[in-house]
């Protein structure tokens, strides 16, 4: 079994504050997790994965996201936010199953 | 590389009515996956092929939903009899053999949106 649960349907932020997208995961094997991003009426897009290698993962747009087994965690962070990354944001993980499990999304506000 | 394709994107239809997507994976991936998604909600799994065989379905593909991949490349999923329940955006994905598991990305198209009135 394999599930998701993100903190926080809503985030909000002002442009060139520190962003903070919580991500907690069960899985019965070692997961491995994704981070998607999805714009307004698109679909859904990469923003980085982690899949055993490194805990801190590097994604685009100047993400990151830190797998901590203790804690069954995979927090999304970007230091300084920018208008321009206002979105939903999935968290997806992979663990006995073939298939990615999705959370229920958040979204984040960016201010000026 | 032109990515995932879905068509249409837009759908009203009336309910009881049956309607049809397509969606085009990119050209070399032979794993091809259905979700669906609701407002407020995350992406939820409907079934996956692997080439043209159906591999697994979840519970939410009721008997009103049929999806197939003739030949191994573009796919489509068929609702039949729909039910205002059905109003979602269809999620099209697909990646190289092995899934994600094997540490392959999955990729998703734009979507299909169906409103049944």
């Amino acid at each position: 079994a394999q599930s998701v649960t993100q903190l926080g349907s809503h985030v909000s932020v002002s442009e060139g504050a520190l962003v903070l997208l919580r991500c907690n995961y069960s899985s019965s094997v070692p997961p491995y997790l994704f981070w998607y991003v999805q714009y307004p009426n698109q679909g859904l897009q990469l923003l980085l994965k982690y899949t055993s290698a490194a805990t801190l993962v590097k994604g685009i747009n100047g993400f990151e996201a830190e797998f901590k087994k203790s804690e069954t965690s995979f927090h999304l962070t970007k230091p300084s936010a920018h208008m321009s990354d206002a979105a939903e944001y999935f968290c997806a993980v992979i663990g006995g199953s073939s298939t990615l499990t999705f959370g229920k999304g958040t979204m984040l506000l960016v201010s000026p | 590389d032109t990515g995932v394709s879905q068509d249409p994107r837009h759908k009203i239809t009336k309910r009881g009515q049956n309607v049809t997507f397509r969606c085009d994976p990119i050209s070399e991936h032979n794993r091809l996956y259905w979700y669906r998604q609701t407002l407020g909600q995350g992406p939820e799994f409907l079934t996956y092929f692997q080439n043209e065989a159906q591999l697994e379905k979840s519970r939410l593909l009721s008997d009103r939903f049929s999806a197939e991949r003739p030949k191994g490349s573009f796919s489509t999923l068929e609702i039949q009899r729909t039910e205002q329940g059905d109003s979602a955006m269809y999620l099209c994905a697909s990646s190289l053999d092995g899934g994600s598991r094997s540490g392959n990305t999955i990729y998703f198209g734009e979507g299909s949106w169906l409103t049944v009135v």
